[in-house]
């Protein structure tokens, strides 16, 4: 089955103790992102990836840091996380379709993180 | 910088209505624009992706336009059943990959 998987689903940590979310597709994807969404500011993109060893900001990266050693995996590191990055965080896949255009983004489950 | 609204913000109708939501951008430089639906506590699920050079996509009951130059795309649901209750949300996808969400438009069909 085609899918974006992420791990853990649920995590509860405290301050400064660093962490890495995962997150792996099957669908041999080019294109990976990382999203956060909180209630009142909706979802947005912390960094995306355009293939392995290639990766770039989003609108909010402050405070992660991420890496593309393989296609199929996109890791989210916070490496002192903090209150504010409680949060439910997503990973999605992409795939570029004919004549430069992007076919759809597949969303994982999605991460939900509370950092005391 | 894109912008992304979503309007309305929230939506009550009874079951069979046809109804539309509305999403509108600032930047027309876009490579595509993306309907999702979002149950409450779950993840994304796509459906419907309109490219660029695109007008329209069709799915079943749901239909979804874009018109690039005014930078608007519409979500028609047609029908509507409680099952469709959920928050909808249209992300646009621009240069250098960056996608940008609306707010989304939380839908509840009465029985």
């Amino acid at each position: 089955e085609a899918q974006v998987t992420q791990n853990p689903r649920y995590l509860i940590t405290v301050t400064g103790k660093k962490l890495t979310v995962t997150c792996s597709q099957n669908m041999n994807h080019e294109y990976m992102s990382w999203y956060r969404q909180d209630p009142g500011l909706g979802l947005r993109q912390i960094y995306y990836s355009m293939n392995v060893e290639v990766t770039d900001k989003g609108d909010v990266p402050e405070g992660y840091k991420v890496s593309r050693k393989e296609k199929r995996n996109f890791p989210l590191i916070l490496e002192s996380p903090s209150p504010n990055q409680t949060s439910l965080y997503f990973c999605a896949s992409q795939t570029q379709g004919q004549g430069g255009s992007y076919n759809e983004q597949f969303f994982g489950p999605g991460t939900r993180l509370t950092v005391l | 910088k894109q912008e992304v609204t979503q309007i309305p913000a929230a939506l009550s109708v009874p079951e069979g209505e046809n109804l539309v939501l509305n999403c509108s951008f600032t930047d027309s430089a876009i490579y595509n624009l993306q309907w999702f639906r979002q149950d409450p506590g779950k993840g994304l699920t796509s459906l419907l992706l309109i490219q660029s050079s695109q007008r329209e996509q069709t799915s079943g009951r749901l239909n979804a336009s874009l018109d690039k130059s005014s930078g608007r795309s519409t979500l028609y649901i047609a029908a509507s059943q409680p099952g469709d209750s959920a928050t909808y949300l249209c992300a646009v996808q621009a240069g250098g990959f960056k996608t940008i969400f609306g707010a989304g438009t939380r839908l509840f069909v009465k029985a």
